[in-house]
Order: C-alpha cells, then sequence, then structure tokens
C-alpha cells in the first residue's frame, strides 16, 4: 500500500519555465491537499480538493493552478515560476468528510527556483 | 477563523528528560485535534489524534489531551529519546470545509 505518492522528489527550475507535480493516492480518499512548507512558517495551504471534479483556494493560491483528474489524483501547476516559489511542497489525503479522520501525506518535493 | 498556535523552538533536551509542547487553538466548530512529527527530509507522519473533548491520544509514549475549556492539546512524553529529535506540529480539522490548519512546527532536540 503506497499511500500518497508525489513526483519529483527534487526540481531546479530557472525562473518562469513551467512545471507540473505530480501526486497519486490510493486509499480512496475523496479530498486532497496541496502545501507548501517554508522555514518558521509551517504549513500553508495551497489549494484543496473536497471531492472530484471540485477544487477551491487556500491561503497561498496565487502562481498555481490545479487539476483533479479523478479520484486518484491530483497535481500542482507553476505556470511562471519565480524565487519566492523555492519551497518543499507536500501533497496530502484524507477522507475528511467524516471530521474524523487524518490527513496523510506523501513524501515532499523539493523545488529550487533560480 | 480556524488557527493553531505552538510554541517556538528548538526545543533542547537531555536523553530522559520530560517533554512538554504547548498548543493552543481557535476554531469555530468542534474540530478534530493531531500531533504530526517530520523527521528529516520526510514528509509528516501522524503521532496521535483525538476527536472529541476530553479524548486523550497516546502513541509510542506520547500524550495529549483535548482540553476545550482551555482550547489546548499539549503533547507529552515522560522520557525523551534521541531518536525522538524531529519537528513536531500540531494541526486541527475543520470538518465543514475538509481543511486542516497546521501550527508553524516545534523543532525538538535531544542530547545523549
Amino acid at each position: 500500500n503506497a499511500g500518497v505518492t508525489q513526483t519529483p522528489k527534487f526540481q531546479v527550475l530557472k525562473t518562469g519555465q513551467s512545471m507540473t507535480l505530480q501526486c497519486a493516492q490510493d486509499m480512496n480518499h475523496n479530498s486532497m491537499y496541496w502545501y507548501r512548507q517554508d522555514p518558521g512558517m509551517g504549513l500553508r495551504l495551497i489549494y484543496y480538493s473536497a471531492s472530484e471534479g471540485t477544487t477551491d483556494k487556500g491561503e497561498v493560491p496565487n502562481g498555481y493552478n490545479v487539476s483533479r483528474l479523478n479520484k486518484r489524483e491530483f497535481s500542482l501547476r507553476l505556470e511562471s515560476a519565480a524565487p519566492s516559489q523555492t519551497s518543499v511542497y507536500f501533497c496530502a489525503s484524507s477522507d475528511a468528510g467524516t471530521g474524523l479522520s487524518e490527513a496523510f501525506f506523501g513524501q515532499g518535493t523539493r523545488l529550487t527556483v533560480v | 477563523g480556524n488557527s493553531v498556535t505552538q510554541m517556538e523552538g528548538p526545543v533542547t533536551l537531555s536523553e530522559e528528560a520530560f517533554l512538554t509542547i504547548n498548543c493552543t487553538y481557535t476554531a469555530t466548530g468542534y474540530p478534530s485535534l493531531f500531533w504530526y512529527v517530520q523527521y528529516p527530509g520526510e514528509g509528516l507522519q501522524l503521532l496521535l489524534k483525538a476527536t472529541k473533548a476530553d479524548d486523550k491520544g497516546s502513541n509510542k509514549g506520547f500524550e495529549a489531551t483535548y482540553r476545550k475549556e482551555t482550547t489546548s492539546f499539549h503533547l507529552e512524553k515522560g522520557s525523551v529519546q534521541v531518536s525522538d529529535s524531529a519537528v513536531y506540529f500540531c494541526a486541527l480539522s475543520d470538518w465543514d470545509f475538509n481543511k486542516f490548519y497546521f501550527g508553524s512546527g516545534t523543532k525538538l532536540n535531544v542530547k545523549p
């Protein structure tokens, strides 16, 4: 049982380049999330998807887009990368509709924008 | 709105010392509360959780009690080990909107 799988694990981009971070979960969870983690700031929610076919903005959505491709997959796209987007990105999933379930996290993607 | 505040680190302890990491929350409803642990280079793993007031979550010697009257969920361990060195995050879930809110994290260093 793989849980939440993110690709790639590491990435270096030049300013202005685009890329898509991939995330897949095999736990049949309805809800999926993208967070970024920066030193001293904890985790900040970028976008989330409460169910297949829906997406909503979190705290820091600017510069990002997402796609909930199906129930398993939730991708995060940077259209024109900026140095301020250098961060560690985590995908998570949850059966959050019950109000009782925890979030399960992937291993993270370390992104550097130069 | 919803938010989580936890004590700033780093916290440095000697092996076998008692650990407390404070966490308080603000919530509009009746959230579930969580502690997650993050080891270097890894994702977050659930350490323990509590889903209603007065519940005690426990795992691997760590404990936390959901205190609605003080809006707190402090993490404790009676005797820490070097292997407990990690970053600890307090979190709450907002079940109305399927969201999770995290504190800023507390780094724990345990010295032999």
